[in-house]
Parts: structure tokens; C-alpha cells; sequence
């Protein structure tokens, strides 16, 4: 059963360039969740989507950052205009269905290091 | 007051010994609790989720206080292996994690 799968696993931008950012979950996984660690620092949620549908996005930027799941095909993390503040890794989560108490944990795909020079 | 917090170590321990690891979260609404492992930069995978009525997996056993909301992790018979940063996790119910920012652990031979 493979995991999560993320890619590039590496990316590099020069400032002011766009960046997209893959994942798709395991299989029989119906949500996604996007994290991003910047260097020397834990773990930051940034938004839960299931498909097609945003559900949280509470931990995104306000600007230049957007996420979608489409019904066909993996979730993408786009980042617009990047900036160097923006060099980090990208973790991507999933989990199944099912309430909470149980049955969703995440799990966490490879993760994509951006390096935005 | 950061949400969760962990104690940053490092813990050195030498092979076979008993190591814990404890952590506090503040928000009183947390519904779930995990424990992951990362290792050097890499994703973090998942240890154990812990129970109210504390749950044991192997070597390691983690309990849950919620009066106090503390958290502890207890690692019996320190493998090499367990090398990493452990990563305390809450959750409020809405599967927006919060990750504490780890505790390192160096088992030495």
C-alpha cells in the first residue's frame, strides 16, 4: 500500500516566481492536510481540504498562498511570487474518513523543500 | 505561551536504558493526542495516538492527564534506533494538528 506521495521532492525558485506543490494520499484516503516547517522550527498547519472542498484554512498565509484537492488528480499547494521567507518544507498529510477519537490519524507524505533563491 | 510545549533536550542515554519524555499542551479543549517520531529533516511518522486510559505499544507506553494536561512518553530498553525527535501533537477536533517543536533523543552504543 503506498504512502503518501509528494512531489518534487525538491524545488528551487528564483523570488517572484510561482510554486506547485503535489501530493496525493493514500489509497482510501478521502483528506488532505498541508504543513510547513520552516528551518529550526516545529511544525505549522497551514489547511485541511477533502475533495473539492476547503475545510480549514486558518494556517494560510492571507496572501499568495492557495490550496485546492479537484475531484480527479493530486492536491496542489500553490505559492505565488514566492519570496526567501518562504524556503521550508512542505508537508503533506492524509487520513480517512471517520470522526474524531480514532480512525484519522495522519500520516505524512516525504514532504517538497523549497529553496527560494 | 506556546500551545504545546516540550523540553528541547538533548536527552543522552546509553543503550537499554529507560528515557521519558513529558509535554503539556494549553488548550483545555484538546480532543486527541499523539506521538510521532522525525528523523534528521524527514516527515514525521506516526508512534501512537494516547488514550485517556494510557495505551503501551512495545517498549513504549504513553499516558495522558487530562486535569493537568500533560502528556508523557516512556521508552523502555533504548534501541539505537530510537535516535530522533519525538514530537508531542494535539488536536482540537479539528484535525489541525499543533506539533510541539520535539524533544531530541541520542541513544549512544
Amino acid at each position: 500500500n503506498a504512502g503518501v506521495m509528494q512531489n518534487p521532492r525538491h524545488l528551487v525558485r528564483r523570488r517572484g516566481q510561482e510554486a506547485r506543490l503535489r501530493c496525493s494520499p493514500m489509497k482510501g484516503h478521502s483528506h488532505v492536510y498541508w504543513y510547513r516547517q520552516l528551518p529550526e522550527e516545529g511544525l505549522k498547519f497551514m489547511v485541511y481540504l477533502q475533495k473539492e472542498n476547503i475545510i480549514d484554512e486558518s494556517g494560510m498565509p492571507k496572501e499568495r498562498f492557495s490550496a485546492e484537492f479537484p475531484k480527479e488528480g493530486p492536491s496542489i499547494l500553490r505559492i505565488q511570487q514566492v519570496v526567501r521567507g518562504d524556503s521550508a518544507a512542505y508537508f503533506c498529510a492524509s487520513s480517512p474518513s471517520g470522526g474524531t477519537g480514532g480512525g484519522y490519524e495522519q500520516y505524512f507524505g516525504p514532504g517538497t523543500r523549497l529553496t527560494v533563491t | 505561551r506556546k500551545e504545546v510545549e516540550q523540553d528541547p533536550g538533548p536527552f543522552n542515554v546509553p543503550e537499554g536504558a529507560t528515557v521519558a519524555f513529558n509535554c503539556t499542551y494549553s488548550n483545555s479543549a484538546s480532543q486527541s493526542f499523539f506521538w510521532y517520531r522525525q528523523d534528521c529533516r524527514k516527515e514525521p511518522k506516526l508512534l501512537m495516538s494516547v488514550y485517556s486510559s494510557g495505551n503501551e505499544d512495545g517498549r513504549f507506553t504513553a499516558q495522558l492527564n487530562r486535569a493537568s494536561q500533560y502528556i508523557s512518553l516512556l521508552i523502555r530498553d533504548s534501541k539505537l534506533s530510537d535516535s530522533a525527535t519525538y514530537l508531542c501533537v494535539v488536536d482540537t477536533g479539528r484535525r489541525a494538528l499543533t506539533f510541539g517543536s520535539g524533544t531530541r533523543l541520542q541513544v549512544q552504543p
